[in-house]
């Protein structure tokens, strides 16, 4: 158990909805990463957060979106959904963004998207 | 541009055999490599992390190596079992910005 938790874990949708995908980091953990895994893919880096504030974006499509709250739980929102963004979403933690870190991330077991 | 090319793509071996998977990478400057072990469905696990000043590794059956000299590194799975059918995906920190970069994998698949 990483310690970080997804959910949901499994989300069956129709094109052009709207889904929420959340993710609660390790305790202690500041820095937030979305990515996105399409099926046989490498992981896609979609946006970091750090403390709140965005850090870095990565292949994010503007339909996609991303914050992360004060108690630093995060949120991943998924707007006019197409075929092609089925896909496993994963929110991975790590302590912080300092270089000093040796940068581990710790992955939540993702988020199943299938859209119809 | 910053890079990490992993190969083989993927590969099958025979449970007991051992095999090495390459990554290799034009991220500069350097931080550190991490070997990541997916299962299939779930999310990555750090195998081991190499830094600059680090030529050899070990955790149990898995020894990874770095030349950064060369820019490449290797991950070796010794008497393979079952259980190390995943992806093996390969990640580098760039010293400048703290940016990650990922490879696309090796899909390993031990047969019995």
């Amino acid at each position: 158990d990483s310690g970080v938790t997804q959910t949901p874990k499994h989300l069956i949708t129709a094109t052009g909805q709207r889904v929420t995908l959340r993710c609660s980091p390790r305790s202690g953990d500041l820095s937030v990463y979305w990515y996105q895994q399409s099926l046989d893919q490498g992981l896609q880096f979609l946006i970091q957060y750090y403390n709140g504030e965005e850090r870095a974006k990565g292949n994010i499509l503007e339909r996609f979106s991303a914050q992360q709250f004060p108690d630093l739980h995060s949120e991943l929102n998924l707007s006019s959904l197409e075929l092609g963004d089925s896909a496993l979403y994963f929110c991975a933690s790590s302590v912080s963004n300092r270089s000093s870190n040796t940068g581990e991330l710790f992955f939540g077991e993702g988020s199943r998207l299938t859209v119809l | 541009k910053n890079q990490v090319e992993q190969s083989p793509q993927s590969l099958i071996i025979l449970e007991g055999k051992n095999c090495t998977l390459q990554c290799n990478y034009t991220v500069s400057p350097f931080s550190n490599l991490r070997w990541y072990k997916q299962d299939t469905g779930r999310g990555p696990v750090s195998l081991t992390i190499m830094t600059f000043s680090e030529n050899t590794k070990s955790n149990g059956r898995y020894t990874a190596t770095l030349d950064a000299d060369t820019k490449q590194s290797s991950l070796h799975i010794t008497a393979s079992q079952l259980s190390d059918s995943a992806s093996y995906i390969c990640v580098v920190r760039g010293a400048a910005g703290n940016k990650l970069t990922f490879g696309g994998g090796t899909r390993v698949l031990v047969k019995p």
